[in-house]
């Protein structure tokens, strides 16, 4: 069973569309993140959830929306998405928050045409 | 928060030879983390050394913490092509964020 999964592993879109990213882990964490990896590698973090609610929250544009239903999904949706919003974004978990390990997804390649 | 730096930035070595990778940090941490990544794939934790540890082994990989110099070594005994991949090193201290910087890029040809 995987244990961080994500949807769609590929995405190529238009600019201005709307999109989301899903994520579920079976492993019982109560935090979740997303990272995003540019072109060189780097990841960023853009969002941290702690059973459900927002504890980290970098200086991303409001156009990117995270929503948690429950501490199992942490969902990504992106509005009126612009060129530089092509990278890979990683989802994460971890238990007890960014002291323990963290497990992550295999990414969605978001390309923005 | 802060982010390791990995040096070197590229490592090129022969299979069955060691790789060792460096990281250095700034501020003092409550542990120290190793993170593989395969080439469009995602992260994968290797080994996470709490700050009263010096030394830590699983498997091929061993990695060292010297709190003194803010610095750790990830040493992979005997490489094989499979390691082939870029590996991160995180550095976490208590209400900080888990950041990751550039890496360093392994390339094992066999």
């Amino acid at each position: 069973d995987t244990a961080v999964s994500q949807t769609p592993k590929y995405l190529v879109t238009q600019m201005g569309n709307d999109k989301s990213i899903k994520c579920e882990q079976n492993l019982g964490h109560d935090t979740m993140y997303w990272y995003k990896q540019d072109s060189k590698k780097f990841l960023k973090i853009m969002f941290s959830y702690n059973n459900k609610e927002l504890i980290i929250n970098e200086t991303v544009p409001n156009r990117f929306s995270p929503k948690s239903p429950d501490k199992a999904h942490l969902n990504l949706h992106i509005n009126s998405l612009e060129l530089g919003d092509s990278a890979v974004y990683f989802c994460a978990s971890s238990q007890g928050g960014p002291n323990t390990e963290a497990f992550f997804g295999q990414g969605t390649r978001l390309t923005v045409v | 928060s802060q982010q390791g730096e990995e040096d070197p930035q590229a490592l090129s070595i022969q299979e069955g030879e060691n790789a060792t990778m460096n990281c250095s940090y700034k501020t003092s941490i409550n542990n120290l983390q190793w993170y593989r990544q395969n080439s469009g794939r995602g992260l994968v934790h290797l080994i996470l050394i709490r700050s009263n540890e010096r030394e830590k082994h699983s498997g091929r990989l061993r990695v060292t913490l010297d709190t003194s110099k803010k610095s750790s070594s990830l040493l992979i005994t005997a490489s094989r092509a499979a390691d082939t991949a870029s590996y991160f090193c995180v550095p976490y201290n208590q209400g900080g964020k888990l950041i990751f910087g550039q890496g360093t890029e392994l390339s094992v040809k066999p």
